[in-house]
């Protein structure tokens, strides 16, 4: 079983819909969980940070912990094309400074 | 705003060269990393300092090596460049433990 799992999509939703982009994670001890947007041929861009349970909610985007279940959920509502990219889910595992990614939800938002 | 840089955005090397990539972080920030990114394996730490003269070994160290002589700097270094290390390297720095990661722009290595 892989550290950090994602569905690789492809995820198309219209434009205006609400994006559910969702993350299991396998060690129960992890304590930081992180959202990257990643334009093709960009480097990764932080979108959220969460560190508890429950939801956080940043503009359009609102990321939600569960750590009972060990997955952590990213919501975009009011997609829009330039929402369009791959969306990287990044858990620290153990304790200390290594984090793992998993390997991206590719995201279309059609106009 | 957090600036990441790298010395190269492209760079096309030969199999057997030492090749060396610089990372320069302007925030003060304690962490530094380095990855790959491949396609369809995502992206794999190779490794990290948490200090200066600090390092500790990732994922797939084999064929690396890296140098942190000073905190805003963190250089890779491959000692002999061999074709399946052609990738996108990606840098980034961090705050502190369990904190977020700031990435560079990537420099896409490509060693024929």
């Amino acid at each position: 079983q892989k550290e950090v799992e994602q569905n690789s999509g492809p995820l198309s939703v219209p434009e205006g819909a609400i994006a559910s982009l969702n993350c299991t994670y396998s060690d129960r001890v992890s304590q930081s969980f992180f959202w990257y947007r990643q334009y093709s041929g960009k480097s990764p861009e932080l979108i959220m940070s969460i560190y508890s349970n429950g939801d956080k909610e940043d503009g359009r985007f609102t990321a939600q912990l569960n750590k009972a279940s060990q997955y952590v959920s990213l919501l975009i509502r009011d997609s829009q094309p330039s929402d369009s990219a791959t969306y990287l889910c990044a858990v620290n595992i153990r304790t200390g400074n290594q984090f793992y990614f998993g390997t991206g939800t590719s995201l279309t938002v059609i106009p | 705003d957090v600036k990441v840089t790298q010395s190269s955005r492209y760079l096309v090397k030969r199999t057997g060269e030492k090749v060396f990539l610089e990372c320069v972080q302007d925030m003060d920030h304690e962490n530094m990393f380095w990855y790959r990114q491949d396609p369809g394996l995502g992206l794999r730490l190779i490794y990290f300092s948490y200090d200066v003269k600090m390092k500790e070994k990732g994922d797939i160290p084999e064929g690396y090596s890296v140098s942190r002589e000073k905190k805003e700097r963190f250089s890779l270094i491959l000692e002999s460049a061999s074709t399946n290390q052609t990738s996108m390297y990606l840098c980034a720095s961090s705050p502190g433990t369990l904190r977020e990661q700031y990435f560079g722009p990537g420099t896409r290595l490509t060693v024929t």
